[in-house]
């Protein structure tokens, strides 16, 4: 199994272009979450998917939208990329939302906005 | 809201001395905790988790915790270091009972351990 995987694992944009992260499970797990992660502030969840066909926004959720495709894919949206959405991007799933159900982490996508 | 505080930003210890990862927590009613490992250019690995029961909590490659709820702390442990356990670790929390987003995951800010040979 390959768990959580996502595309692209590099990106570089130009400030005002928008770009889809795209987040996948094999695990058969119910939730997904995406992350970002700043140096020094560990990691803030911007969106996440309790289960197919619900989304909601996280702690961080200005200037992105999510679609959870269907109940392996993730997808995380930036409509019109701004410096400060520089960061690591991690898309996450567990069996479901409950607080003790462990998430496990897929191995993240560097975005630069220029 | 849920916080929690890594008070080292850097630990160095020498290979096969103990070492110790220290986190504190702050949470309305019974905490879930949780420690995960992030080697260079990876994603996050699970090493462990308090849900309930015995404070102390083995978990992957010979770490353990303690759970500490009057010093509402869950510091992460290993007997003997060694230089494959360089990295970065994050401790997070969940709280009990709480509804949606505030349900959720949160981190801590990180803490690079260094192991010296």
């Amino acid at each position: 199994n390959a768990g959580v995987t996502q595309t692209p694992k590099f990106q570089v944009l130009k400030t005002g272009q928008s770009m889809t992260l795209q987040c996948a499970q094999d695990m058969n797990h119910n939730s997904m979450y995406w992350y970002r992660q700043d140096p020094g502030m560990g990691l803030r969840l911007i969106y996440y998917s309790a289960s197919e066909g619900t989304t909601d926004k996280g702690e961080v959720p200005n200037g992105y939208n999510v679609s959870r495709l269907n109940k392996r894919e993730f997808s995380l949206r930036l409509e019109s990329a701004a410096p400060s959405q520089t960061s690591v991007y991690f898309c996450a799933s567990s069996q479901t939302e409950i607080s003790t159900d462990t998430q496990y982490f897929g191995p993240g996508t560097r975005l630069t906005v220029l | 809201a849920q916080s929690v505080a890594q008070p080292e930003d850097q630990v160095n210890v020498a290979e096969g001395n103990p070492l110790t990862v220290k986190c504190t927590y702050s949470v309305s009613g019974n905490p879930y905790l949780f420690w995960y490992v992030q080697y260079p250019n990876r994603g996050l690995q699970f090493l462990l988790k308090y849900i309930t029961g015995d404070n102390l909590v083995k978990g992957s490659y010979g770490f353990e915790a303690e759970f500490n709820k009057s010093q509402t702390s869950f510091h992460l442990k290993k007997p003997s270091a060694l230089v494959s356990d360089s990295a970065l670790y994050f401790c997070a929390v969940r709280p009990f009972g709480s509804s949606g987003s505030a349900r959720q995951l949160t981190f801590g800010s990180g803490t690079q351990l260094t192991v010296l040979p």
